[in-house]
């Protein structure tokens, strides 16, 4: 089955600072990409995804690339503030049908210094 | 908001007891997902339900069940309880369109603490 794996498990940056997590996946035949955010207390919140057809999307600070052929993933953020300090998850799923299923990473908690 | 509810936000109970998760999806979506998340496994999926069908599974103990009820809300049973299923367990829900173009969108979870 699929398995992904999410680096760093921490980061801390200072605010103004980009941050980067990475990701990889082990089954070829994963075709979407989402991104959680997880604030204490709630539940993940979506915040960017990216389909296999795509390389790079980008949502104001945040952007998405996708290597296929080396399986990874990074997630991209651009002049940090303090509300971005959170948990981040990074997922993968074969997406297609009704089975959309996903195996998440273990998570990387950014920690943006004011 | 993600439109997902869920009830109750916390729950107390002993070894071996029986709870009953219960999780309103978001009006429209068919599909309801059920995650634990502990802090040395991160988000598991346990099941998938679309409309009423369970869809797929994951690494759901034989202890623990769910079903989606015509109106689509959906429960999650956990029996015999052990110390070790003590986590947070969040309910998903999205479309489930058959094209697979519809993102997941999580409750704000029911933290289960067992004693």
């Amino acid at each position: 089955g699929e398995n992904v794996e999410q680096h760093p498990s921490t980061l801390s940056v200072q605010e103004g600072d980009s941050a980067v997590i990475k990701c990889t996946y082990s089954d070829s035949a994963s075709n979407y990409f989402p991104w959680y955010k997880q604030e204490l207390g709630k539940g993940p919140q979506l915040i960017i995804d990216i389909r296999s057809n795509v390389g790079e999307k980008k949502d104001q600070r945040i952007a998405v690339t996708l290597n296929k052929t080396a399986k990874h993933f990074s997630l991209h953020i651009t002049e940090t503030q303090p509300e971005d300090s959170a948990v981040y998850f990074c997922a993968a799923s074969v997406y297609g049908g009704s089975q959309g299923n996903l195996i998440f990473g273990k998570g990387t908690k950014l920690s943006v210094k004011p | 908001d993600s439109g997902v509810t869920q009830t109750p936000k916390h729950l107390i109970t002993a070894t071996g007891q029986r709870v009953t998760l219960r999780c309103s999806p978001r009006s429209g979506d068919l599909s309801v997902y059920w995650y634990q998340q502990s802090l040395d496994q991160g988000l598991q999926f346990l099941i998938q339900y679309y409309n009423g069908e369970e869809r797929a599974k994951g690494n759901i103990l034989e202890r623990f069940s769910a079903q989606q009820f015509p109106d689509l809300h959906s429960e999650l049973n956990l029996s015999s309880l052990e110390l070790g299923d003590s986590a947070l367990y969040f309910c998903a829900s999205s479309v489930g369109d058959p094209t697979g173009n519809s993102p997941l969108h999580f409750g704000n979870g029911t933290r289960l603490t067992v004693t």
